[in-house]
This record gives structure tokens, C-alpha cells and sequence, in this order.
């Protein structure tokens, strides 16, 4: 069965400072990932998808990801947060061809001013 | 820009009452999903939903839930007798081509 698993529950940063949140996926098949952002209060965004081709896919607000299929990983990286980061960040993994989407625990971000 | 709308955004029922939640996806999407969100814990898949009938579900969609599109633009989420384990946040969210789904707000249940 198809899971997903974000380490990083919570993450303290300062402004400014860089962002790599974790998330790794178990199936063996062609895999779609995602990053969602859940902001305090709205409901879940779509920040930047993988679907095939270039492992390194870039998103709204300045995010990307690295999708290695080796390491059945796909963490999301920003060079430098801002206070305005502060959310919930959650990984989702759908297995191509299927209608199910798994999403990973999510990881709680605050960025301090 | 188009939105995934839900209603209402709280809902409060008595223990094995039926509710509704409702939801309208972005009118040109064609894939549409229900998931719910316990307090605290992950999001979890409940059902996807195309061409008028569930392409894949979970374990937690069992038989006191069930779906419907009864006209072109609401997408509906029935829960038959509710139970206390049920209270969590249901959210829609629907697509265009199965990839990258866009999500509601959320409607909020409270099983008392």
C-alpha cells in the first residue's frame, strides 16, 4: 500500500533562512507528487506539482522540489522564508492511473520575524 | 479565479443523525474528491468521483457513506448515521484531469 512520511513535524526558522521539508513516499509504480500549503485559517493550496520530467519542479511563492526516484523522495525547498510562510506544508502522492491521493501527516512551519 | 465552494462551513448533528455536505466544484472539472481531516491528524482520502460514479475509495468510505451528483454543479457527501468518530473537517476539492486537485474550505462536522 502506497504511504507517504514527512519527518519534520514542526520547524522553527528565522526569516530568511532556508527551507527543506522532507517527505518520502513507498510504492513502487509511476508516482504524481504534490505540495500542498494549508495557511492558519484557509483551506489547502496546491503550491507545485510532478508529474514526469525534470525532477526539479518549481512552484508558487518561490518553492520548489526535487522529486529522486532513487531515494523515493520529493522535499520541498526555499532558498530563503519569509514570516508570511508560516503554515502547514503537506505531501501527496498519487500512484498514475489511480484516483487516490495519499497525503503525509504535514509538517508544521513557523518562520519568526 | 474559480474556487471549490462548501456548505455550510459547520455543522453540528446528534449521534446517528444523517447530514449532507455539499460541495460545488470548479465548473469545468471533471474529477472530484472527498477527503476528511480529524483534529490533528492528516488528511485522509475518502472517495474520488467520475463520469457519475466513485472511481476509487478508502477504507474509512464504507457503507454509511455515499455520494451523489445530482445536478450539474453540486457534488454531495452523505454520511447516513453519524457517529461520534465522524466529527472531523470534510473537505471537496475536484480537478481537471486528475492531477492536482483544488481544494474548499472545509466544512466543519461536530458529532455531539
Amino acid at each position: 500500500a502506497q504511504s507517504v512520511s514527512q519527518h519534520n513535524h514542526h520547524v522553527i526558522l528565522s526569516e530568511a533562512a532556508s527551507l527543506e521539508l522532507g517527505c518520502n513516499y513507498s510504492y513502487g509504480g509511476t508516482v504524481n507528487l504534490f505540495w500542498y500549503v494549508q495557511y492558519p485559517g484557509q483551506h489547502l493550496q496546491l503550491l507545485l506539482k510532478y508529474f514526469s520530467g525534470d525532477p526539479l519542479v518549481k512552484g508558487i511563492k518561490g518553492f520548489e522540489a526535487e522529486f529522486i526516484k532513487s531515494k523515493f523522495s520529493f522535499n520541498l525547498r526555499k532558498p530563503s522564508v519569509q514570516w508570511s510562510d508560516t503554515a502547514e506544508y503537506f505531501c501527496a502522492v498519487n500512484a498514475a492511473g489511480t484516483y487516490k491521493y495519499i497525503f503525509g501527516t504535514g509538517t508544521r512551519l513557523k518562520v519568526l520575524a | 479565479e474559480p474556487e471549490v465552494t462548501q456548505t455550510p462551513s459547520h455543522q453540528v448533528t446528534q449521534m446517528g443523525q444523517e447530514v449532507i455536505l455539499r460541495c460545488v466544484p470548479i465548473s469545468n472539472h471533471l474529477y472530484f474528491y472527498w477527503y476528511r481531516q480529524i483534529l490533528g491528524q492528516k488528511v485522509e482520502f475518502l472517495v474520488s468521483f467520475y463520469n457519475n460514479e466513485i472511481s476509487e475509495k478508502s477504507e474509512i468510505f464504507d457503507d454509511q457513506f455515499s455520494v451523489e451528483r445530482p445536478d450539474g454543479s453540486n457534488f454531495t457527501l452523505k454520511i447516513r448515521s453519524t457517529k461520534l468518530e465522524d466529527s472531523a473537517m470534510y473537505f471537496c476539492a475536484s480537478s481537471s484531469s486528475g492531477k492536482g486537485q483544488f481544494f474548499g474550505p472545509g466544512t466543519r462536522l461536530t458529532v455531539l
